[in-house]
This record gives structure tokens, sequence and C-alpha cells, in this order.
């Protein structure tokens, strides 16, 4: 069956190490989201990639990067310039970023950071 | 003053009550989402609304585009339907979605 997988589901680390989110899609999807939420907040977007090897940086870019050498993978380092990255992170993609339909979403990642 | 808002942002029913969940938007939109966000944290898209009334077993999603005003209602409500409902827009022809924080429901049996 297609969709998202993200890897892992619970990470740990230590305040100061970088640590990279897997997401996995087998859509065929063009365009690709991370999005990070926060108790009592919606999802806000960190970044997006419409193509392979493009990305743009959504409205909470800072401390964070990706690639996307591959139609199917968008991977999320969190850097230790992200003041606060402990938080649940949710891939998701779209076979259109136009046409805003066919969202398909992760489970997410739930990061902390001691 | 966020441009997706959703009320109530807790309701607790009972199981086989009718529930409403409602979004407003202040925003230009092309299309509505409505998600399901369980526990786990992994989302479940629901509907997807550009106009007029969507049905998918006991969920109906509504949308009235010139009060910029989305319903959410489920019928003959149970406890397997305790989640996070959360309202998203697709604003005109920006890249992502806006979203509302959500209206945890829980069922009671």
């Amino acid at each position: 069956d297609g969709g998202i997988t993200q890897s892992p589901k619970y990470l740990f680390r230590k305040e100061g190490q970088n640590v990279t989110l897997s997401c996995e899609q087998n859509l065929n999807h063009d365009a690709m989201y991370w999005y990070r939420q926060d108790p009592g907040q919606g999802l806000r977007l960190i970044y997006y990639s419409q193509i392979v090897n493009d990305f743009q940086k959504g409205d909470i870019a800072e401390g964070y990067s990706v690639s996307r050498e591959k139609k199917e993978s968008f991977p999320l380092t969190v850097t230790s310039a992200q003041k606060n990255p402990t938080a649940f992170y949710l891939c998701a993609s779209s076979l259109d970023h136009r046409a805003g339909y066919g969202y398909t979403f992760g489970s997410g990642t739930r990061l902390t950071v001691v | 003053k966020n441009e997706v808002e959703q009320s109530p942002q807790n309701l607790t029913a009972q199981e086989g009550e009718f529930i409403t969940i409602n979004c407003s938007y202040s925003v230009g939109i092309s299309a509505l989402h409505w998600l399901q966000q369980h526990p786990g944290g992994g989302i479940v898209s629901l509907f997807m609304l550009s106009s007029g009334k969507k049905k998918h077993g006991r969920l109906i999603a509504t949308i009235n585009i010139q009060e910029k005003h989305s319903s959410l209602h489920i019928t003959a409500s149970h406890p397997r339907d305790s989640a996070v409902y959360i309202c998203a827009v697709k604003v005109g022809g920006a890249q992502k979605l806006v979203f509302g924080q959500g209206t945890r429901l829980t069922i009671n049996p």
C-alpha cells in the first residue's frame, strides 16, 4: 500500500546535537512538506519541496535544513541552532502543490531534546 | 488573530450524540480540509471541500464560502471517534496549508 513512512517514531537527543528525521513516500507525489506541532497550536510549516532538488522555506525554517535528492525522500535535519527543538514533527506529501488536494500525512516523529 | 479559528477547543459528549465542530477563516481559500489526528499523532485526511457538502459514513462536512465557515458533523458518535479534529485551508495560490489549532473530541461510552 502507498503511504508516507516517518522514522523513528520517538527520538531523544542531547542539547547541541544535530538530528535527522526521515520521511519516505511511495505515492509518486511531487510535493513534500515538513510541519511542526506544539501543544495547543496549529501545525506550522518548516520547509516544503515542489520537485526534486528544489525546496523552499516555510514560516519557521530557522534552525532546520532539508534536502530533496530523490522524489521519494525529504529528510529534515534539526540543527543545534534551533532554540526549542522539542516538538512533534509531521511530514506530508501531495500530488500537486497548486491544486490543494491529495494530501497524505505521515505518523509523525516526537523529538525530545534533553 | 489566527487566520483559521476552530470551536470549540474541547468537546466531551456521550456515545450516540450528534457532534458539530466549527471552523471559521478570514482569508480567501481554494480548498478546505478536515483532518483527524489520533492519540498516536498520525493524521488522516477526512475531507477536502471547495463548496457545498460531502458525506462519508457518519461524517458530514459543509462549507459556506460567502460566510467563510465550515462545519464537521458526526452522527451517532462512538468512543472510537475520540480524536483531535483539525481544519486546514489552502490560501489561494499559496504553497501551504494554514491549520486551525484543533478540536479535541472525547466520546464517553
